[in-house]
């Protein structure tokens, strides 16, 4: 499987201000996404990073607010723009596999962001 | 789009019991359903999964059953053990080349007590 890094692990950041968080994988892998987690909640998707291409934003997301980057199989910057108390969340970058005839989907552990 | 519902949102057992987790899903396209694990401060972790073509799944204690027909499928955990518990969600994608992305259930936070 692959093994996914995400930096920085945690933030607290204010008001106002952006992070941008960073995904490596150790494999080279055709499709990246960018998910959502609110305290307590499920996961929700936010984009999917296509390499040398703009990202794929889900309803309610937008590249002014969630701008990701893609610059090679390996990496992806997802940006947290102008941020709001409501944005506090945990982001996961994930990354799909081929395994014979499904593609499985493997998570980092995620940055922990709050937002005072 | 996909709506998948899972049940319960809580579930406590006692260590050695059995543990049974539920969703169901409402696109008959979607022919892929994987469980993940998520422990306090980490990432989900993939346990187990099924594709359309199977009904049941099994892997030492954990195992998957898949109903396509009545759209649901299930988690099943035997002999659970303190280390089980961690939240737990199902999810749902038709993993073809139109879409990879994976519908998530609410999770199910499972506790078991010694």
């Amino acid at each position: 499987s692959a093994v996914i890094s995400q930096k920085p692990s945690r933030d607290i950041c204010q008001r106002g201000t952006s992070l941008t968080i960073q995904c490596q994988v150790d494999s080279q892998v055709t499709m990246m996404f960018w998910y959502r987690q609110q305290p307590g909640q499920s996961l929700t998707l936010i984009a999917t990073a296509n390499q040398g291409s703009e990202a794929t934003y889900e309803s309610g997301f937008v590249i002014d607010k969630f701008p990701i980057s893609r610059p090679n199989l390996t990496f992806s910057t997802l940006t947290v723009s102008n941020m709001s108390p409501e944005d506090s969340s945990i982001y996961l970058c994930s990354v799909a596999q081929s395994q014979g005839t499904k593609n499985i989907q493997y998570f980092g552990a995620g940055t922990r962001l709050s937002v005072l | 789009g996909e709506n998948v519902e899972q049940h319960p949102s809580t579930l406590s057992v006692q260590e050695g019991d059995s543990a049974v987790i539920k969703c169901t899903y409402s696109d008959s396209a979607s022919n892929y359903f994987p469980w993940y694990k998520q422990e306090l401060g980490k990432g989900p972790q993939l346990i187990i999964d099924i594709r359309s073509n199977v009904g049941e799944k099994k892997d030492q204690r954990i195992a998957v059953t898949l109903n396509k027909t009545a759209k649901h499928f299930s988690l099943h955990i035997t002999e659970t053990q303190p280390e089980d518990s961690a939240v737990y969600f199902c999810a749902v994608t038709t993993n073809s080349n139109s879409g990879y992305a994976l519908n998530f259930g609410k999770g199910t936070s499972l506790l078991v007590t010694p």
